[in-house]
């Protein structure tokens, strides 16, 4: 069946540096890529999304990559704060229609002050 | 984005008991979607649910255990049948946004533990 896999699943950074998660996806028909944030006891946020016709998406420090041919995708993260703190999560539609997503594992993201 | 309430927000139930949990929405939508998220793990779709028709359940999942009503485009709820320890987890209703981006928007969640 389909299948999204999420590394790393645990990140910890120094504030104000960089972090990337990565995520990879089995349906080929795939064609909504969003990320949640997940605060502890909190429901989980969407903070971006991609669509398969775009290969990158900015939004202030968050952006959003896609690369349709190798099933990738990954988020990044740059001058990273104490709030970034969270455990993210990737998806993927299930097939084109979009209705359905599929989630990642998760990665928990820890700031280092 | 649309405004989702969850009732309850949590509960402690005993083995063999059941749960049903509500989910309402401030806006008219095709689509809702149950999903469960056990400790420390991603989130997991259970069924989606169609007013006017039965729920749709993904792999694993079945309507015994998972019953779902829809009486109209505004509310939804999903009731934990037979509960187990296995059950206890965080359970969440999610509706998409109003474009057709695929988006979906999720209710606060419902903290289940079964003792």
């Amino acid at each position: 069946g389909e299948n999204v896999e999420q590394h790393p699943s645990t990140l910890s950074v120094q504030e104000g540096d960089s972090a990337v998660i990565k995520c990879t996806y089995s349906d080929s028909a795939s064609n909504y890529f969003p990320w949640y944030k997940q605060e502890l006891g909190k429901r989980p946020q969407l903070i971006i999304d991609i669509r398969s016709n775009v290969g990158e998406k900015k939004d202030q420090r968050i952006a959003v990559t896609l690369n349709k041919t190798a099933k990738h995708f990954s988020l990044h993260i740059t001058e990273t704060q104490p709030e970034d703190s969270a455990v993210y999560f990737c998806a993927a539609s299930i097939g084109s229609s979009a209705s359905k997503i599929i989630f990642g594992s998760g990665t928990r993201l820890s700031i280092r002050p | 984005s649309a405004v989702i309430s969850q009732k309850p927000s949590r509960d402690i139930c005993q083995r063999g008991t059941s749960l049903t949990i509500q989910c309402q929405v401030d806006s008219q939508v095709t689509m809702m979607f149950w999903y469960r998220q056990q400790p420390g793990q991603s989130l997991t779709l259970i069924a989606t649910a169609n007013q006017g028709s039965e729920a749709t359940y993904e792999s694993g999942f079945v309507i015994d255990k998972f019953p779902i009503s829809r009486p109209n485009l505004t509310f939804s709820t999903l009731t934990v049948s037979n509960l187990s320890p296995e059950d206890s987890s965080i359970y969440l209703c999610s509706v998409p946004g109003q474009g057709s981006n695929g988006e979906q928007f999720f209710g606060p969640g419902t903290r289940l533990t079964v003792l």
